[in-house]
């Protein structure tokens, strides 16, 4: 079993609906966890953190944690053209500086 | 977060050649991370460097073959070695600027051909 589980994709939402994006993680013991954003030829860019159970928004970016479940989420509503990319889901291990990475999902926003 | 450049953008170089890749962040930080990403695939990590220390290298990455120096707190190079065109990858540096928290901020990266 992988350590960071992601759908590959690729996914594809309409313009202006919710993208769900999902990501399961095996170790118990993870604290911390991270939404990055890679454009085609880009560096990844942080998005979202989340460190508790329960949801955090911002803006038209929400994360979701379930920590029971080992499950984090994003959400991202009224998805844009420019929401197109590929979505890193990476966890980061109690008492350690280390992430690790899921595989990604390729998100496409259709016009 | 930290502003974090990367020299060079890109190269192409020959087997059996060396290529230093330097990672410049605009702030003091502890702990820089290098990863490696091959095309269509995630990011793995290769070493944590900590200045004034050696680098801590993952499960099937040595110091050997990535060399990594840390002078300094704003400073850090990774040098692939002995390059072949298994090594053509995209290089990311990447540092955690606040120590308490740990978000990562990647540089732009170094696009590494080999051929």
């Amino acid at each position: 079993q992988k350590e960071v589980e992601q759908n590959s994709g690729p996914l594809s939402v309409p313009e202006g609906a919710i993208a769900s994006l999902n990501c399961t993680y095996s170790d118990r013991v993870s604290q911390s966890f991270f939404w990055y954003r890679q454009y085609s030829g880009k560096s990844p860019e942080l998005i979202m953190s989340i460190y508790s159970n329960g949801d955090k928004e911002d803006g038209r970016f929400t994360a979701q944690l379930n920590k029971a479940s080992q499950y984090v989420s994003l959400l991202i509503r009224d998805s844009q053209p420019s929401d197109s990319a590929t979505y890193l889901c990476a966890v980061n291990r109690f008492g350690n500086e280390k992430l690790t990475f899921g595989t990604g999902t390729r998100l496409t926003i259709i016009p | 977060s930290a502003v974090i450049s990367q020299k060079p953008s890109r190269d192409i170089c020959q087997r059996g050649t060396s290529l230093t890749i330097q990672c410049q962040v605009d702030s003091q930080v502890t702990m820089m991370f290098w990863y490696r990403q091959q095309p269509g695939q995630s990011l793995t990590l290769i070493a944590t460097a900590n200045q004034g220390s050696e680098a801590t290298y993952e499960s099937g990455f040595v110091i050997d073959k990535f060399p990594i120096s840390r002078p300094n707190l704003t400073f850090s190079t990774l040098t692939v070695s002995n390059m072949s065109p298994e090594d053509s990858s995209i290089y990311l540096c990447s540092v955690n600027p606040s120590g308490s928290v740990n978000e990562q901020f990647f540089g732009p990266g170094t696009r590494l051909t080999v051929l």
